[in-house]
């Protein structure tokens, strides 16, 4: 079975830009969910769709938003860019999103802000 | 609200030798608990779970971790770390469940292993 696959796995953009990421879950994975990781903040959570709804949110600025297809590959957005969104940006997937459904994650895209 | 922290951001250690890496925890409810292991470049892998019942908990790659409500800890172990264990290892905590995919990480604890 394939993992959870991120795309693409290097981005470079410049302030004030947006930028899109995409992840593809593991087959038959319903929830997927986002996660920030910087060196300063460590890995913060961003939102997790299941079933196409955000189910749960983090505490990140309106410039993040993110959306889940039918299929439940998941998207993530970030608007007007930052030099302090340079990050790793972490996608997992998981069967139902339930406690006892272990989360997958993918390789990352790494997002650099110019 | 949640909270983890690793009091070790970096640990060296012989190979052949036996690591603990220390975590704990804040959460007002049983916590739901984590390790996993990132190497460079890598997504994160799931080495152990704790979620109920028996508090010494088995993992993949050799790995244990002990839950100890009393101290709110949840420290990872291996009797004999290889070089392949070089890695940065994450301790994580978790509500129940539909918040459980909201994991709170600490900030890490990276191992370097010594020939």
């Amino acid at each position: 079975k394939a993992g959870v696959t991120q795309t693409p796995r290097y981005l470079i953009k410049t302030r004030g830009q947006q930028v899109t990421l995409s992840c593809s879950p593991i087959s038959g994975h319903r929830s997927v969910s986002w996660y920030q990781q910087t060196p300063g903040q460590g890995l913060q959570f961003l939102f997790e769709y299941f079933s196409e709804t955000q189910r749960n949110k983090g505490n990140f600025p309106g410039r993040f938003s993110g959306r889940q297809f039918s299929n439940s590959r998941s998207e993530m957005n970030v608007s007007t860019l930052e030099l302090g969104d340079s990050a790793l940006y972490l996608c997992a997937s998981s069967l139902t999103g339930e406690s006892y459904n272990e989360q997958f994650f993918g390789p990352g895209t790494r997002l650099t802000v110019l | 609200a949640q909270s983890v922290t690793q009091p070790d951001i970096h640990i060296t250690v012989s190979e052949g030798a036996s690591l603990e890496l220390r975590c704990n925890y804040s959460y007002g409810a049983t916590p739901y608990l984590f390790w996993y292991v990132q190497s460079p470049g890598q997504g994160l892998q799931l080495l152990l779970k704790y979620f109920s019942g028996d508090t010494l908990v088995q993992g993949i790659k050799g790995f244990e971790a002990e839950f100890k409500r009393s101290q709110s800890s949840f420290n990872l172990r291996k009797p004999s770390v290889h070089w392949s264990d070089a890695a940065e290892y994450f301790c994580a905590v978790g509500a129940g469940g539909q918040g459980a995919q909201k994991l709170v990480f600490g900030q890490g604890t990276r191992l370097t292993i010594n020939p």
